[in-house]
């Protein structure tokens, strides 16, 4: 069964302390993989798409990348106000949908 | 700057009792999204729309239905609601397949 799987599902950071997000795959067929963030009682926020194996995406201190069976989203020198909930979700070639993990919570203390 | 609008924002009901969800955008997109949102489970779809007067069942659609009459909105219903639709509801939108979707701030629905 495909399935999307985001790891660690709560990560604690002091401000400035780098880190990764990890999104795992085990899908056929891959059209695209999306980043969003989201903040409590607030709908997800775009953030990046990739849609094939080495590709880069960067946005101020985050950075998205993909191989062929999983996504990482890099964070460096975080700061607080990127404490968030961070999904994950892939295109399949079939249908419409995004499939989206469980998300990882991120908390950045100062 | 609008973007999507979701309608009511919490909403409380009893078993049985039937309500609709109204997911309005100003984006002139023409796919739109109904998911729920549960504790421990990612967004999971609903249904969706790939124009005016279509609609698919996505992952989840067993007790609800919707209807797209106009492009700019997207209506969920429930018939008779069960506690195990409580859940957050969010709407989202894009302009063709494959382009980020934009969503809502959500429905928050309690069923008692």
């Amino acid at each position: 069964e495909d399935q999307v799987t985001q790891s660690p599902e709560a990560l604690r950071l002091q401000e400035g302390e780098s880190s990764s997000l990890n999104c795992s795959y085990t899908v056929s067929g891959l059209r695209g993989l999306f980043w969003y963030r989201q903040d409590p009682g607030k709908g997800p926020e775009f953030l990046f798409t990739l849609y094939s194996a080495g590709e880069e995406k960067e946005k101020e201190r985050l950075k998205a990348t993909l191989t062929k069976k999983e996504s990482f989203l890099h964070i460096t020198a975080p700061k607080p106000e990127d404490s968030a909930t961070y999904l994950c979700a892939v295109r399949l070639n079939s249908g419409y949908a995004l499939n989206f993990g469980k998300g990882t919570s991120l908390l950045v203390t100062p | 700057n609008a973007g999507v609008t979701q309608t009511p924002k919490f909403r409380v009901l009893k078993t049985g009792q039937s309500m609709t969800l109204l997911c309005a955008q100003d984006m002139n997109h023409e796919y739109m999204y109904w998911y729920r949102q549960d504790p421990g489970m990612g967004l999971r779809l609903i249904h969706y729309s790939v124009g005016e007067g279509t609609t698919a069942k996505g992952e989840v659609p067993d007790g609800y239905n919707v209807s797209r009459l106009k492009k700019q909105n997207f209506l969920l219903g429930l018939e008779s609601a069960a506690p195990s639709q409580t859940s957050v509801y969010f709407c989202a939108s894009n302009d063709r397949d494959l382009q980020p979707q934009h969503f809502g701030d959500g429905t928050r629905l309690s069923i008692l």
